[in-house]
């Protein structure tokens, strides 16, 4: 039963367009949103998070989405460049120090 | 800080065998957290500790499975005996004691059970 899922796999995008990358999840105790991203042989590595008190969070080229209704976020990255090929897991933690919960993952691929 | 460090990188074993992962934390985190990533499943929560006791196992899959912390620096994971549904990357993680911090992961252990 996944309480946090990315139901795009993969997902293909020209360098220089924007990626939108999506994630909903289950648990309306969720009040915290991070994304993480994960190169081949390497540990996953923080990229930006959101509170549930907020509905957008920017950091330079990445923009976090939140839509608490729908129980939805999304990752936008803009411009897209070939570094950011890699894969993208969306987590989310209930209040207080509790684990991550992570989604599936989605490997994005930026074509030059 | 050298970030949390997690060996082997790489294990492969027989099936049936012992095998143990090994993680050190960041230096003063409070929690550390044992994570397994398959493409079934994803990134899935095995167990973790919080000053070095484990406060949530329920994510371990069988009683194959076992984790320690002796101390604030070091933890295992033991998987005994091994199967080969086992092989997966194994990441150790660890937090600061602060709400909404982001969790710290090592570079992993990808374990190939034959």
């Amino acid at each position: 039963d996944q309480q946090v899922k990315q139901n795009s796999p993969s997902l293909s995008v020209q360098e220089g367009r924007i990626s939108i990358l999506n994630c909903d999840y289950t648990n309306s105790m969720f009040d915290y949103f991070l994304w993480y991203k994960k190169y081949p042989a390497e540990g996953p590595t923080f990229l930006i998070s959101i509170s549930s008190i907020k509905d957008k969070n920017e950091d330079g080229r990445f923009t976090v989405f939140l839509n608490k209704s729908a129980k939805h976020l999304s990752l936008h990255i803009v411009p897209s460049q070939p570094g950011d090929s890699a894969v993208y897991f969306c987590a989310a933690r209930y209040s207080g120090n509790t684990p991550l919960v992570f989604g599936k993952g989605t490997r994005l691929s930026v074509i030059a | 800080d050298a970030g949390v460090i997690q060996s082997p990188r790489h294990e492969v074993t027989e099936m049936g065998q012992e095998v143990t992962l090994r993680c050190k934390p960041i230096s003063g985190h409070d929690y550390l957290f044992w994570y397994r990533q398959t493409m079934m499943r994803g990134l899935e929560l095995l167990i973790y500790f919080n000053n070095n006791v484990p406060i949530d196992d329920s994510g371990m899959p069988e009683d194959r499975f076992s984790a320690k912390m002796p101390n604030a620096s070091f933890s295992t994971l033991k998987i005994q005996p091994s199967e080969p549904r086992d092989s997966a990357v194994y990441f150790c993680a660890s937090s600061p004691g602060n709400i909404r911090t982001e969790a710290f992961f090592g570079q992993g252990t990808r374990l190939t059970v034959v």
